[in-house]
Parts: C-alpha cells; structure tokens; sequence
C-alpha cells in the first residue's frame, strides 16, 4: 500500500503571495490531519478532516484553512504570507475506525 | 489543556550506551501516549504507543511504561545503534476518537560509533 503523499515537497514563495499544498492520504483512510513544524514552536495541530467535515481545529489565525475532498484528498491553503508561515507542513491520515496515524513526508514551506 | 514536557536534548551517547528520554504529560481523562522518531529530511514514525496505565509499549528495542501515577512515558533503550540517531517525539492525543496529537519539543538524539 502506498504511504501518505504530500506535494510539493519543497516550496518557495513571497511575503503576501498565498499557497496550497496538497495530501493524498493511505488508500481507504478516510481521515486527514495537518501539522505545522517549526524550530520555534514545535509540532502544532492545524486542522482535522473526516469524510469532507472539518472536525477539530487548532488555534491559528483564519488565513490558514483546509478542505477535503470526495476521495479523502486533502489541501490547506494560507494566504497572505508572513515570514513566520516558513515551516515543514506535515499531514497524517487514519483509517476509519481509529489506531495509528501515518505521516507523510512533508511540504517544506519556505517565505521569503 | 492538554501539554507534554520532554527533556531538553541534544543528547549524545557512544554506540551500545543506555538511552533515556523523559517525558511527562498534563491531561484530562485518559489519554494514549506514544512516542515519534523522525529521521533527517522525513515525517514522523511512530515508534510505540500504549493506550492506558501500566501498559507498556515496545518496538525495535525500544520501551516505554505509561506511568498515570507520575504521569510519566518514559523512553528507554538498552543498547543504542548510531542508525538510532534521529528526533524523538513523545506525543498524547485525546480519548473518543480525536485526532488531535499534542507533542513534546523534541529530544535529537546523536549516537557516535
């Protein structure tokens, strides 16, 4: 089975510009979580999805949001980027009825 | 809410030392613990997990017992391998289903041959 896929794996952009990264999660996970890694500040919890509903969120400012989409895909997208927003962007899915979450490989996130 | 508190790292062992990584948690209920290990330039893997007290949870050498009396989940290994160094991550989540994981900072671990 195919782990969990992130693309792009390594992403520039400018301060202003926005950004979506994308998350195709293990087939038949029906859930899709988003972190945000920073040297800073750690492993923080984004958002959660479950079968198109967003289903717990963390405590970032409303410019970064997600979605999921029909087939589990999932995409976060900020907007209007800060220098802070510069960080390894993970996403983990689930299968339905609980146990492990796998994490993929990351979109590093760059902010110039 | 909910946190975790782990050792501050770099921590640095020769090869076939003793390796502990302490971590300690804050939480409501019953939380699952586990601990992450995340190599250079990858995600994280999980490493090993224990749903409730005194379980124990064990994999590749390593161990850890979910400690509710001291609120503790100790990482242990007896013999640590330079192919060990990497950033250990202990982690809670919520019980009922959550998806939500809280995490330590992080302790690298660097094993020297």
């Amino acid at each position: 089975k195919a782990g969990v896929t992130q693309t792009p794996r390594y992403l520039i952009k400018t301060r202003g510009q926005q950004v979506t990264l994308s998350c195709s999660p293990i087939s038949g996970h029906r859930s899709v979580s988003w972190y945000q890694q920073t040297p800073g500040q750690g492993l923080q919890f984004l958002f959660e999805y479950f079968s198109e509903t967003q289903r717990n969120k963390g405590n970032f400012p409303g410019r970064f949001s997600g979605r999921q989409f029909s087939n589990s895909r999932s995409e976060m997208n900020v907007s209007t980027l800060e220098l802070g927003d510069s960080a390894l962007y993970l996403c983990a899915s689930r299968a339905n009825g609980g146990g492990e979450q796998y994490f993929g490989p990351g979109t590093r996130l760059t902010v110039t | 809410g909910n946190s975790v508190t782990q050792m501050e790292g770099p921590v640095t062992l020769s090869e076939e030392a003793f390796l502990t990584i302490n971590c300690t948690y804050t939480a409501t209920g019953y939380p699952s613990l586990f601990w992450y290990v995340q190599y250079p330039g990858e995600g994280l893997q999980l490493l090993l997990k224990a749903t409730k007290a005194d379980d124990k949870g064990s994999n590749k050498g390593f161990e850890a017992t979910y400690r509710k009396e001291t609120t503790s989940f100790h990482l242990e290994k007896g013999s640590v391998q330079v192919s060990d160094s990497a950033v250990y991550f202990c982690a809670l989540s919520d019980q009922g289903g959550s998806e939500k994981l809280v995490f330590g900072k992080g302790t690298k671990l660097t094993v020297n041959p």
